[in-house]
């Protein structure tokens, strides 16, 4: 069975810091590696998408993939409150277009 | 991306009742999916709706409980039949621009009473 792991938290950190994300994947042959965010009674946002070895950057957000160690990280750097919500990490296999399988998601608290 | 259009946004439905759940996108788009998110779970995906075909279901997911159309590359439904409880959710429409990235509607939040 295909799975998506990560750390449910909640993580804590305070405003200004650098929150790290981590997700790690079971099917080999997993090639689009996505990040998504939730606010709480919402649907989830497409924030950062990582489909080489890496890192990735946009804007606070930097995605870091390691295929090899089935590894795919976000870090959020000068963390604000209004980052505080749900990240799911989400994983596309080869030939699944657009078929993603999620992650359980990590709860982010960014605290004053 | 895509703007997808999602309704009803919520509900509260009886037992034993359906709801069906209608998505619709601003451009043709080829994949289209339906995902559900149960109380403080992740996203799990119940099926892919084809255009022109029967939509193709994920283990746990059958046709008879949650039937889907797609009459073309910009509109799908999604019904759910018979329901209980167990069926309050939120369900999630979802498109495929790119053959890789994916876009979610606003989701449906339904409540069985």
């Amino acid at each position: 069975q295909k799975e998506v792991e990560q750390n449910s938290g909640p993580l804590s950190v305070p405003e200004g810091a650098i929150a790290s994300l981590n997700c790690t994947y079971s099917d080999r042959g997993s090639q689009s590696f996505f990040w998504y965010r939730q606010y709480s009674g919402k649907s989830p946002e497409l924030i950062m998408s990582i489909y080489s070895n890496g890192d990735k950057e946009d804007g606070r957000f930097t995605a870091q993939l390691n295929k090899a160690s089935q590894y795919v990280s976000l870090l959020i750097r000068d963390s604000q409150p209004s980052d505080s919500a749900t990240y799911l990490c989400a994983v596309m296999a080869s030939g699944t277009a657009s078929k993603l399988t999620f992650g359980t998601g990590t709860r982010l608290q960014v605290t004053l | 991306s895509a703007v997808i259009s999602q309704k009803p946004s919520r509900d509260i439905c009886q037992r034993g009742t359906s709801l069906t759940i209608q998505c619709q996108v601003d451009s043709q788009v080829t994949m289209m999916f339906w995902y559900r998110q149960q109380p403080g779970q992740s996203l799990t995906l119940i099926a892919t709706a084809n255009q022109g075909s029967e939509a193709t279901y994920e283990s746990g997911f059958v046709i008879d409980k949650f039937p889907i159309s797609r009459p073309n590359l910009t509109f799908s439904t999604l019904t759910v039949s018979n329901m209980s409880p167990e069926d309050s959710s939120i369900y999630l429409c979802s498109v495929g621009l790119t053959n890789t990235e994916a876009f979610f509607g606003q989701g449906t939040r339904l409540t069985v009473v």
